[in-house]
């Protein structure tokens, strides 16, 4: 497995239900980022971490959770979600925190009923 | 402030024209200008960047124009192929402290290129 890979890539969830997005990256970075994509609407950041630590957070809702164990792996924890909430979710990493070129996943796209 | 105003939203290019998109910026600290090139199913990838030293970046039959006094850049794609339809992302980024330092995208262009 090469580059940025997130797991599941679709996903169906009520509004009472608890679910997880995985994203693992092959690539040696450092930082990985959580992104949020509406349709005609532009890419929202909604956490960047470096090194493990949590070095930003874009006043993400508290429904939304991360959770960065190693540098490899970035999960995004979903609870009492919104129907607004349904887009694609990208995950993406970078050799540095503040780094220019971002390496992209697929993304896990996300209904919520 | 830290906007990035993309248009056109869509785009119908004959194969062999050329394609330009276009976007314009308020951030004064920013420094580095990327596209972003997104097929359906998959994550947006780098396409071509420059930064505000240069006027003009070429890479193949992909372009950046920048126009630093009017802070606005461009993307022109020559010789437009099916193969190129897919939605295109600028973006911009400071080297500074704070939110300006991560990359801020515009909206997107769907770019559709008939045979």
């Amino acid at each position: 497995e090469t580059g940025v890979t997130q797991t599941p890539r679709h996903l169906v969830m009520g509004m009472t239900n608890k679910k997880s997005l995985k994203c693992e990256q092959h690539l040696g970075h450092n930082a990985m980022y959580w992104y949020k994509q509406s349709a005609k609407k532009p890419l929202e950041l909604m956490f960047v971490y470096n090194f493990k630590e949590q070095t930003e957070n874009n006043s993400v809702p508290s429904r939304f959770s991360p959770e960065c164990p190693n540098s490899s792996h970035l999960f995004l924890h979903l609870h009492t979600l919104q129907p607004e909430d349904s887009a694609l979710y990208l995950c993406a990493s970078s050799q540095g925190g503040s780094q220019e070129t971002q390496y992209f996943g697929p993304g896990t796209r996300l209904l919520v009923l | 402030q830290q906007q990035v105003k993309q248009s056109p939203q869509s785009l119908i290019v004959q194969k062999g024209g050329i394609s330009i998109i276009n976007c314009a910026y308020e951030n004064t600290a920013f420094d580095y200008f990327p596209w972003y090139q997104q097929f359906p199913g998959k994550g947006p990838a780098l396409l071509i960047a420059i930064r505000p030293d240069v006027s003009e970046k070429k890479e193949g039959r992909f372009t950046i124009s920048f126009n630093k006094s009017a802070k606005q850049f461009s993307l022109h794609i020559m010789d437009s192929q099916p193969g190129d339809s897919a939605t295109y992302f600028c973006a911009a980024k400071a080297h500074l402290s704070g939110s300006a330092r991560q990359l801020t995208f515009g909206s997107g262009t769907q770019l559709t290129v008939l045979p």
